[in-house]
Parts: structure tokens; C-alpha cells; sequence
């Protein structure tokens, strides 16, 4: 089945810096990436969609500047938070799929593990 | 536009009991619904999904559901909870119908006691 790779799963970093969280696709390529943010005991709300080689689409009140996403290849999707303040603090969660002609069917949406956040 | 309902945060059941997770839905067009499940700091895993066709969906680990057009539900039942089924489970709808984004709903915690 499909596999998607997410790292780092938990990262601490001091207030103000950056951090980089990737999102990869083992086993089949990715079109089209979603990031999603997840406050504790809450769902998941989508923060924005890529597509391989387009800019990203952010939903509405996601800081782009903020949160950079990089989608360069169909294996490989980046987020950086940029200038990281304890708020930023969250789960983020990326989903992957191959929306190619007949292969969404078959694999649908597959999720990374998650990476914890923790700005201090 | 599109929207998930999933009825009750919380859900208490006994070990071998009937687990019933709730799941209404809004959708403009067919939709393509789905059920995951998240254990702690961990990612989701898909449990079933419905698109087209029957609409009695089974999927991993016992569990199945009902796609009610007429209900515009999508309740997620398995005959008899184990303990390792206590976790949070979601129910999401693609925007739009497809493969697009998926719009979650508030999530549902199954709690499982012996």
C-alpha cells in the first residue's frame, strides 16, 4: 500500500527560529500534498494544499508567509515554520495523493505520522 | 459547501459491546466519505471509505458503515468493541466530491472499559 514519511515526529526549537518538517512519499508519487494543523483534543483543520511544482493554495486566515510549503517533486513535500512563536505550537500532519488518472481511486488519501511542535 | 457532523465527543462502551460512532454529512454533490482512526501523537489511519457503489462499506478491523443518502449519514458501527479499538475516530467528506480535500469532523473519543 501507499506509505507516506513524516519528520522529524517531535521537534522543540526556541522562539523565533525555523523549523522544517517534510512530508515524503515512499511508494508512490504525489501529486497533490495537504498540511493539516491539529490543536490538542480537536480535529484537524487543513491549512493548505500543493501541488507538484504550483504554488501552494492556503486556506483562508493561514499565514503564508509564515508557513512555507514547498512542494519540488512528487515524492517530496516541505513545511517550514518560519519565525516560530509558542503559539505555533501544534501537531501538523501532512496527507499525500496521487491524483492521477485511476491511481486516487486506489490509494486515496495516505497520512504521515505526524510531527509534534514545540516552540519554547 | 461541504460539512461532517459526528454526534458525541465522547463514547463509553464495555469490552464485546456494539460500538455505534455517529456521522452525518453536507454535501452539493456525491459524496466520498470516509472514516479514520488516530491514536496518540500518531497520524490517521484509514478504516473504510465510501465512493460510489454498495453502500454497505467493511473495512479494517471489524469495522463497517452505512452510506444513508436519504439520513445523509455515514455511521460507523462494529459488532463487539475490543480494548485496543479505544482511540479517536473522524469522519471526513472530500470538498466538492472526489479526491479533494477532505473536511473533517469534530472527532469522537471511544473509550473502551472491560
Amino acid at each position: 500500500g501507499a506509505v507516506v514519511s513524516q519528520h522529524p515526529s517531535w521537534v522543540i526549537c526556541k522562539s523565533g527560529t525555523s523549523v522544517k518538517i517534510e512530508c515524503r512519499s515512499l511508494d508512490f508519487q504525489a501529486t497533490t500534498m495537504f498540511w493539516y494543523r491539529q490543536f490538542p483534543k480537536q480535529s484537524l483543520m487543513l491549512m493548505a494544499t500543493s501541488n507538484e511544482g504550483s504554488k501552494a493554495t492556503y486556506e483562508q486566515g493561514v499565514e503564508k508567509d509564515k508557513f512555507l510549503i514547498n512542494h519540488a517533486s512528487l515524492t517530496l513535500s516541505t513545511l517550514t515554520v518560519t519565525s516560530a512563536h509558542p503559539e505555533d505550537s501544534s501537531f501538523y500532519i501532512c496527507s499525500a495523493r496521487d491524483a492521477r488518472q485511476g491511481r486516487a481511486i486506489r490509494y486515496g488519501y495516505t497520512f504521515g505520522s505526524g510531527t509534534r511542535l514545540t516552540v519554547v | 459547501a461541504q460539512s461532517v457532523t459526528q454526534l458525541g465527543s465522547h463514547v463509553s462502551v464495555s469490552e464485546g459491546a456494539l460500538v455505534l460512532l455517529r456521522c452525518n454529512y453536507s454535501s452539493s454533490v456525491p459524496p466520498y466519505l470516509f472514516w479514520y482512526v488516530q491514536y496518540p501523537n500518531q497520524g490517521l489511519q484509514l478504516l473504510l471509505k465510501y465512493t460510489t457503489g454498495a453502500t454497505l462499506v467493511k473495512g479494517i478491523n471489524g469495522f463497517e458503515a452505512e452510506f444513508k443518502k436519504s439520513e445523509t449519514s455515514f455511521h460507523l458501527t462494529k459488532p463487539s468493541a475490543h480494548m485496543s479499538d479505544a482511540a479517536e475516530y473522524f469522519c471526513a467528506v472530500s470538498d466538492g466530491g472526489g479526491y479533494n480535500k477532505l473536511i473533517f469532523g469534530a472527532g469522537t473519543r471511544l473509550a473502551v472499559h472491560p
